[in-house]
């Protein structure tokens, strides 16, 4: 089965600065990769996300970045807010079908110093 | 609109005893997930439906067992609950499977003592 690779599992930075997440996965097969945002005490929101036909996408501050020859993809985050502080999580799936499961990442605790 | 509850938030078990997790969902989603949460491990899925009246197993489906009798329902039960499954137990649902945005639950906190 899949098994996805998370670093680090625990990133500060001062505000203002940019923070980057990195996993890698094992299924050559997944062509889904979402991020997920989990603050305390509540359950994981997609962020962003990114298909296998696309290397890179961007929303706003946030952007993925997606390399299928490596089986890596990463999160960057730009001028980093306090209110970005969080766990996040990174996910692969297979293709589109009711069988594939999605498989998670161990988390990064990120913190953002003011 | 509420998206998706679990019911309860917290509950502590003594070993050996059953109980049961409610999901609910009024988004009309056709796939419905279970996963727990431990540290440092992430989301693991414990079982999943595609849709109403179906069930499947996940990466660690062991000594649960789920239902789902109506679309917007998905149902965890812990027949004999053991220290093991003290975890914070999450739902989600989604429209059309592992591709599409997943929405969770706020979490249910288990505690088996």
């Amino acid at each position: 089965g899949e098994n996805v690779e998370q670093h680090p599992s625990t990133l500060s930075v001062q505000e203002g600065d940019s923070a980057v997440i990195k996993c890698t996965y094992s299924d050559s097969a997944s062509n889904y990769f979402p991020w997920y945002k989990q603050e305390l005490g509540k359950g994981p929101q997609l962020i962003i996300d990114i298909r296998s036909n696309v290397g890179e996408k961007k929303d706003q501050r946030i952007a993925v970045t997606l390399n299928k020859t490596a089986k890596h993809f990463s999160l960057h985050i730009t001028e980093t807010q306090p209110e970005d502080s969080a766990v996040y999580f990174c996910a692969a799936s297979g293709s589109s079908g009711s069988a594939r499961q999605l498989t998670f990442g161990s988390g990064t605790q990120l913190t953002v110093l003011p | 609109n509420a998206g998706v509850t679990q019911t309860p938030k917290f509950r502590v078990l003594k070993t050996g005893q059953s109980m049961t997790l409610l999901c609910a969902q009024d988004m009309n989603h056709e796939y419905m997930y279970w996963y727990r949460q431990d540290p440092g491990m992430g989301l693991r899925l414990i079982h999943y439906s595609v849709g109403e009246g179906t069930t499947a197993k996940g990466e660690v489906p062991d000594g649960y067992n789920v239902s789902r009798l109506k679309k917007q329902n998905f149902l965890l039960g812990l027949e004999s609950a053991a220290p093991s499954q003290t975890s914070v137990y999450f739902c989600a649902s989604s429209e059309q499977g592992v591709s599409t945005e997943a929405f969770f639950g706020q979490g249910t906190r288990l505690t088996v003592v």
